[in-house]
């Protein structure tokens, strides 16, 4: 059964923490996003990554790290520097983040999200 | 900022209506994707449509592309309580192929 997880489902953190949000595919693959939403609002982009063992800052990077050291994984650590951490994070993935035949990006699946709370 | 429109923010229907999203964008754009949200879900891919394609469907889903006025249209035809749901536009701009920008949303409500 081919998909994208996220864990936990909820997440709560206390001011000073840093947390980790789990994000793992077995879509092969090669692309995967990290997005913030706000309440009533559309998809920021966090961090992206095109391949293992590269990832590139999308438009709200600050406070935030990644690692892609395996193709099916890209966690998110929420780092104690984000000082409005409160968000519903989304995880992503797709076949490439280079343009396709379609021209533009492939269509993206996302995971179920997991909602950050800070005490 | 290469931020869009959708209109609009809310959109409150009866079953068996038609349901139309409007989505505006001010550069020139390489694809245009529709997506839906369900309350405290994850986002489900719905429609892609090309810039040199002017129409597509997919079930009760028509989405629409005028280039010259950068903007986008998605109609549900006989709407359905199960279509509650935000649904989001997301643009790949030219020159910027490595990711989708999205809108803020069009929250709908199907009323039985």
């Amino acid at each position: 059964d081919g998909g994208i997880t996220q864990s936990p489902k909820y997440l709560f953190r206390k001011e000073g923490q840093n947390v980790t949000l789990s994000c793992e595919q077995n879509l092969n693959h090669d692309a995967m996003y990290w997005y913030r939403q706000d309440p009533g609002q559309g998809l920021r982009l966090i961090y992206y990554s095109q391949i293992v063992n590269d990832f590139q800052k999308g438009d709200i990077a600050e406070g935030y790290s990644v690692s892609r050291e395996k193709k099916e994984s890209f966690p998110l650590t929420v780092t104690s520097a984000q000082k409005n951490p409160t968000a519903f994070y989304l995880c992503a993935s797709s076949k490439s983040a280079n343009t396709g035949t379609s021209g533009g990006a492939y269509e993206q699946f996302f995971g179920p999200g997991t909602r950050l709370t800070v005490l | 900022s290469q931020q869009g429109e959708e209109d609009p923010q809310a959109l409150s229907i009866q079953e068996g209506e038609n349901a139309t999203m409007n989505c505006s964008y001010k550069t020139s754009i390489n694809n245009l994707q529709w997506y839906r949200q369900n309350s405290g879900r994850g986002l489900v891919h719905l429609i892609l449509i090309r810039s040199n394609e002017r129409e597509k469907h997919s079930g009760r889903l028509r989405v629409t592309l005028d280039t010259s006025k950068k903007s986008s249209s998605l109609l549900i035809t006989a709407s359905r309580a199960a279509d509650t749901a935000s649904y989001f536009c997301a643009r790949t701009y030219s020159g910027s192929a490595r990711q989708l920008t999205f809108g803020s949303g069009t929250q709908l409500t199907v009323l039985p």
